[in-house]
C-alpha cells in the first residue's frame, strides 16, 4: 500500500522560510511524479507544484513562482517543497500526492502538513 | 488556466437516496477528469480518475460519466459514510484545477 507522510509544518513569520517533507515508503518512489496540494483553512484544493519521477521537470502555481522550490531524493524517497518569502496567505494545509500514471493525477495523498504564516 | 464549476456547491439528501453532482470545464479536456472525496479532517481521497474509472477498493456506487467539458458523479443508495466534501480536478494541462467542492449533507 503506497504511504505517503508530510513533515515539516509549523508557524512562521512573513517573510520567512520552511520546508516541507513528504517521506514515501511501499511503492517504487521514482515512477511516480508528485504534486504539492494545499488547502487553505475552510476552502477548497489548490494545486502548487510538480516534479517528474526522474526529478528533471517542475512545475509552479503562479502563485508561488519565484518563492517556492520543489525537489526530491529518489535515494531517500522523499520529496522536498522549500518554501520562502512566505505570506499570509501561504497558511494552509499541505499535501503530497501522486501517481504513477500521470504527472498531474492524484491517485495517493498524504495526510497534510499545516503551515501557518502569521506574525 | 481551465476552470472548473461545481454544481450544485451543497447538497442534502437522505441515506438512501441517489444523488448527481455536475462539473464543467471551460475549455475541453477529453476525459481526463478525476473525483475525490473528502471527510472533515481527512486528505481527499481519489474515487474516480479518467471520467469513469473506479479506483481500486472504490465501492460500485459510486460512478462517473461524460466526455469533454461536462461529467458527472453519481453516487447510489447513500449511506451515512457518503456525507463529505466531493471535488472533480482536469488533469488534461497544466496547471491542474480543482472545481469549487460540492457539500453533500444528511437531509
Amino acid at each position: 500500500e503506497v504511504q505517503l507522510l508530510e513533515s515539516g509544518g509549523g508557524l512562521v513569520q512573513p517573510g520567512g522560510s520552511l520546508r516541507l517533507s513528504c517521506a514515501a515508503s511501499e511503492f517504487t518512489f521514482s515512477s511516480y511524479a508528485m504534486s504539492w496540494v494545499r488547502q487553505a483553512p475552510g476552502k477548497g484544493l489548490e494545486w502548487v507544484s510538480a516534479i517528474s519521477g526522474s526529478g528533471g521537470s517542475t512545475y509552479y502555481a503562479d502563485s508561488v513562482k519565484g518563492r517556492f522550490t520543489i525537489s526530491r531524493d529518489n535515494s531517500k524517497n522523499t520529496l522536498y517543497l522549500q518554501m520562502n518569502s512566505l505570506r499570509a496567505e501561504d497558511t494552509a494545509l499541505y499535501y503530497c500526492a501522486g501517481s504513477n500514471y500521470d504527472s498531474i493525477r492524484f491517485d495517493y495523498w498524504g495526510q497534510g502538513t499545516l503551515v501557518t504564516v502569521s506574525s | 488556466d481551465i476552470q472548473m464549476t461545481q454544481s450544485p456547491s451543497s447538497l442534502s439528501a437522505s441515506v438512501g437516496d441517489r444523488v448527481t453532482i455536475t462539473c464543467r470545464a471551460s475549455q475541453g479536456i477529453s476525459n481526463y477528469l478525476a473525483w475525490f472525496q473528502q471527510k472533515p479532517g481527512k486528505a481527499p481521497k481519489s474515487l474516480i480518475y479518467a471520467a469513469s474509472s473506479l479506483q481500486s477498493g472504490v465501492p460500485s456506487k459510486f460512478s462517473g460519466s461524460g466526455s469533454g467539458t461536462d461529467f458527472t458523479l453519481t453516487i447510489s443508495s447513500l449511506q451515512p459514510e457518503d456525507f463529505a466534501t466531493y471535488y472533480c480536478q482536469q488533469y488534461n494541462s497544466y496547471p491542474p484545477t480543482f472545481g469549487q467542492g460540492t457539500r453533500l449533507e444528511i437531509k
